[in-house]
């Protein structure tokens, strides 16, 4: 089974710095997507990015990048010049398609981002 | 407005009284699924359903019931609440192929007493 480990529970910045996000999975498997979300405080899922498993490629949206590094089944997500409106429950996911149609999104625990003025 | 919908938002309710989560989706996805999230746990997934009368258990299905009759609905039952359900619970919902994205619902905050 696939596991996801986030292993900052807490993390905060002051606003306009860098931060990275921490986030390992454990698989076997060889295609597969990982995602990372963000929960503001109005609880909403967010997504942010994107990374498919075959794509040696970093993905980026604009402020937020990744770090994938397949061989280290590493995922960590990096915000430039942080803002306030930053600060959330961020949740890294794996996802493994599977036949039918079927999917299944296998979250970490989750990073409390707090963004500091 | 693409959107998933959920209802209540809010509910507090005693142990063993039934109660039906509603969830809706305006996208014509096939795929729709349950979590609940607990501190420290992130999100689990509950059931879901792959289309119309196709559902499956996920990895915490133990209490929960689901149905999907039409594509666009997938209520979440529970048929005897116990305090160890009071969690945070999300809908979600995706096309079958291509980008996986999964659509959440804004939430229900469930608590039992």
């Amino acid at each position: 089974a696939q596991t996801v480990t986030q292993s900052q529970p807490e993390m905060s910045v002051q606003e306009a710095e860098t931060v990275t996000l921490s986030c390992t999975y454990d698989t076997s498997e060889n295609n597969y997507y990982l995602f990372w979300y963000k929960q503001p405080p109005s609880r909403q899922m967010i997504l942010v990015i994107r990374q498919e498993a075959y794509k040696q490629q970093n993905a980026t949206e604009n402020r937020f990048s990744v770090n994938f590094q397949k061989a280290a089944k590493s995922f960590s997500l990096k915000i430039s010049d942080s803002q306030l409106g930053d600060t959330a429950m961020y949740f890294c996911a794996f996802m493994k398609p599977i036949m039918w149609g079927a999917q299944k999104l296998v979250f970490g625990q989750g990073t409390r981002l707090t963004i500091n003025p | 407005e693409a959107q998933v919908t959920q209802n209540p938002r809010y509910l507090i309710t005693v142990t063993g009284k039934k109660l039906t989560v509603t969830c809706s989706q305006n996208m014509n996805h096939e795929y729709m699924s349950w979590y609940r999230q607990d501190p420290g746990l992130g999100l689990r997934q509950i059931y879901y359903s792959m289309n119309v009368e196709v559902t499956d258990k996920g990895d915490v299905p133990e209490g929960y019931k689901v149905s999907r009759k039409e594509k666009r609905n997938f209520p979440l039952i529970l048929e005897s609440p116990s305090p160890n359900q009071t969690s945070l619970y999300f809908c979600a919902s995706s096309r079958r192929e291509g980008v996986y994205e999964q659509y959440f619902g804004p939430g229900t905050r469930l608590t039992v007493t």
